[in-house]
């Protein structure tokens, strides 16, 4: 089955940090430019990052650059993204999703997994 | 990068065709013809229904139609269903190299 999973999310202190992980399968993981995306509770959909199939280029939002981190390790299939200085504003669920054909179109999505900043 | 605009909700009567507006700037919506549209289930992930402007992935109904013109997409549902009632969401690739999604619009089908 074609499908990724997202895991680690969890609660987290404001300033604290955390790894998300993205296990893909049932597609050539290292073909495809990956990204992630939130969504907090009740809100709309917000870009996060994007990386591409070797890991060579990132792009990031201006409200996570320089805190959140975007990797890849094609040999185990897994996307990853390394958030630092957490603030309550990044409180979502983190949606990791496959590039489709063309630009800025997301054909593959977890069902995300929820990150809580909070004291 | 701003949020691109769209109506809050829409509602039509079943069969009846509703349209969503999607407007944005020169900077991405008028830029490219990289405009997506997302529908989202209560609780589950987003599904891709219309890619670059006006394609359907493979298998999607072709109830479901998207069209622009300057920084303006559309996203038309013709014979709405009852199944058809929940959020849809735009996005669209920009100049910055980074991807903006829009607020998100309710379809409620009375």
């Amino acid at each position: 089955e074609v499908q990724v999973v997202e895991s680690g999310g969890g609660l987290v202190q404001p300033g604290g940090s955390l790894r998300l992980s993205c296990a893909a399968s049932g597609f050539t993981f290292s073909s495809y430019w990956m990204h992630w995306v939130r969504q907090a509770p009740g809100k709309g959909l917000v870009w996060v990052s994007r990386i591409n199939s070797d890991g060579s280029t990132t792009t990031y939002a201006d409200s996570v650059k320089g805190r959140f981190t975007i990797s890849r390790d094609n040999a185990k299939n897994t996307l990853y993204l390394q958030m630092d200085s957490l603030r309550a504003e990044d409180t979502a669920v983190y949606y990791c999703a496959r590039a489709g054909s063309g630009r800025g179109n997301f054909d593959l999505w977890g069902r995300g997994t929820l990150v809580t900043v909070s004291s | 990068q701003s949020a691109l605009t769209q109506p809050a909700s829409v509602s039509g009567s079943p069969g009846q065709s509703i349209t969503i507006s999607c407007t944005g700037t020169s900077s991405d919506v008028g830029g490219y013809n990289y405009v997506s549209w997302y529908q989202q289930l209560p609780g589950k992930a987003p599904k891709l229904i219309i890619y670059e402007v006006s394609n359907r992935p493979s298998g999607l109904s072709n109830r479901f139609s998207g069209s622009k013109s300057g920084n303006t997409a559309s996203l038309t549902i013709s014979g709405i269903q009852a199944e058809d009632e929940t959020d849809y969401f735009c996005s669209s690739y920009t100049t910055s190299s980074t991807v903006v999604f829009g607020g998100g619009t309710k379809l409620t089908v009375l």
